[in-house]
């Protein structure tokens, strides 16, 4: 099946600086990714759908300023979190299809801890 | 409307019996996708089953099945000879073909194996 990959798989950082998630596939061009939050024992949360080459869908109440979203490849997307807090700490993980495909397939998850 | 409804929050299960996970989703669209994703502790996202919207059959994967009842608009995961590595969040989830990218999530439902 396509693998997508992401990294890092859990980050601490300082609150007030910026942390970047990458989420490649591997094996096939994704031409859209999908990021989600997950705050524990809930449900995934869609953040914003960017397709290559093109900006970034936001959610309504999503920050577009604090949630960097960057899909400048077939192969990768990236989501930076801006001057994080500690409420910003979660589960993010990606997902990513291609076209005509019928599923997503989801990167392993970052888990970010901001203190 | 909620698009994916998941009724069951926590669920026990005996090991080597049977399970049935339910599903109901909410869409006009005539064309669309129904998935269940596994997700353990680790976090990863583990697609387990897809039916699609005009697929006669119920989908069947080794020990998971989908009860797909379109006119009651269910999707009902069934995992028969439950084993202890099935203890997971489980997530029902849906594509809309029409609309196209996004998918909606259930709240997940978090099964139990008991030995």
């Amino acid at each position: 099946g396509a693998v997508v990959s992401q990294h890092p798989s859990w980050v601490i950082c300082k609150s007030g600086t910026s942390v970047k998630i990458e989420c490649r596939s591997l094996d096939f061009q994704a031409t859209t990714m999908f990021w989600y939050r997950q705050f524990p024992k809930q449900s995934l949360m869609l953040m914003a759908t960017s397709n290559e080459g093109s900006k970034a869908t936001y959610e309504q109440g999503v920050e577009k300023d604090k949630f960097l979203i960057n899909h400048a490849s077939l192969t990768l997307s990236t989501l930076t979190v801006t001057s994080a807090h500690p409420e910003d700490s979660s589960f993010y993980i990606c997902s990513a299809s291609f076209r005509g495909g019928r599923q997503a397939f989801f990167g392993q998850g970052t888990r970010l801890t901001v203190v | 409307a909620q698009k994916i409804t998941q009724t069951q929050p926590g669920m026990f299960v005996q090991e080597k019996e049977a399970v049935t996970l339910d599903c109901t989703y909410d869409t006009s669209d005539p064309s669309y996708g129904l998935f269940w994703y596994k997700q353990p502790s680790s976090g990863e996202m583990i697609f387990l089953i897809y039916q699609g919207s005009y697929d006669q059959q119920n989908a069947t994967e080794g020990r998971y099945s989908l009860n797909f009842q379109k006119a009651r608009k269910s999707a009902n995961l069934v995992i028969s000879a439950s084993q202890l590595g099935d203890s997971a969040m489980y997530f029902c989830a849906m594509r809309e073909v029409v609309t196209g990218n996004q998918f909606y999530f259930g709240t997940g439902t978090s099964l139990t194996v008991i030995p």
